[in-house]
């Protein structure tokens, strides 16, 4: 079975500022895909990032990018010129391409952004 | 386009009651799948509906179940409520069965067993 581990509970950051937020899987899986959500006080999970396994080419999208190590497990989120608005709790997330479809989250980082 | 629509948004239920939640997809979505959300176990997958089928179920006892309707709207039921079945439930729907497909999510139903 695919783990997901996300070893920072909390993390703040500056307005402004970057923060990377960290995030490790096992999988004996070769094709998969993985996502970062983020889930605002308003608890609707919403998808900031997604990588495919089979793609070498680190995903970006606006202010986020990932760093993506197929060979060491490991997907970190970067965000960038960070806003209040990014303040919220941070979901990493694993999806198998195989026939266990169901997303695999990891258990979140908090994240506060200070003025 | 209307979003991933639960209902109720919250729930008080009383210890050996049960309960039904309702998830309505985004228009022309017609996987749909259930997590639920508690401070201890964080986010665990429930089930996965398709084309009305069920297409995967996670760890959960029996008196978890739920349906889909031909209209892609499910439901998902639990019987016998127990005081750890207090949680977020989160329905998610994608346009296909794929596992490219981007899963869209609802703000959940908050249920609280006393």
């Amino acid at each position: 079975a695919q783990t997901v581990t996300q070893s920072q509970p909390e993390m703040s950051v500056q307005e402004a500022e970057t923060v990377t937020l960290s995030c490790t899987y096992d999988t004996s899986e070769s094709d998969y895909y993985l996502f970062w959500y983020k889930q605002p006080p308003s608890r609707q999970m919403i998808l900031v990032i997604r990588q495919e396994a089979y793609k070498q080419q680190n995903a970006t999208e606006n202010r986020f990018s990932v760093n993506f190590q197929k060979a060491a497990k490991s997907f970190s989120l970067k965000i960038s010129d960070s806003q209040l608005g990014d303040a919220a709790m941070y979901f990493c997330a694993y999806r198998s391409e195989g026939r266990a479809r169901q997303l695999t989250f990891g258990s979140g980082t908090q994240l506060t952004v200070l003025p | 386009k209307a979003g991933v629509t639960q209902t109720p948004r919250y729930l008080i239920k009383t210890r050996g009651q049960q309960v039904t939640l309702s998830c309505s997809p985004i228009s022309g979505h017609r996987s749909v799948s259930w997590y639920q959300q508690t401070p201890g176990q964080g986010l665990q997958f429930l089930f996965e509906y398709f084309s009305e089928t069920q297409r995967n179920k996670g760890n959960f006892p029996g008196r978890f179940s739920g349906r889909q309707f031909s209209n892609s709207r499910s439901e998902m039921n639990v019987s016998t409520l127990e005081l750890g079945d207090s949680a977020l439930y989160l329905c998610a729907s994608s346009f296909s069965d794929r596992s490219s497909a981007e899963a869209f999510f609802g703000q959940g139903t908050r249920l609280t067993v006393v």
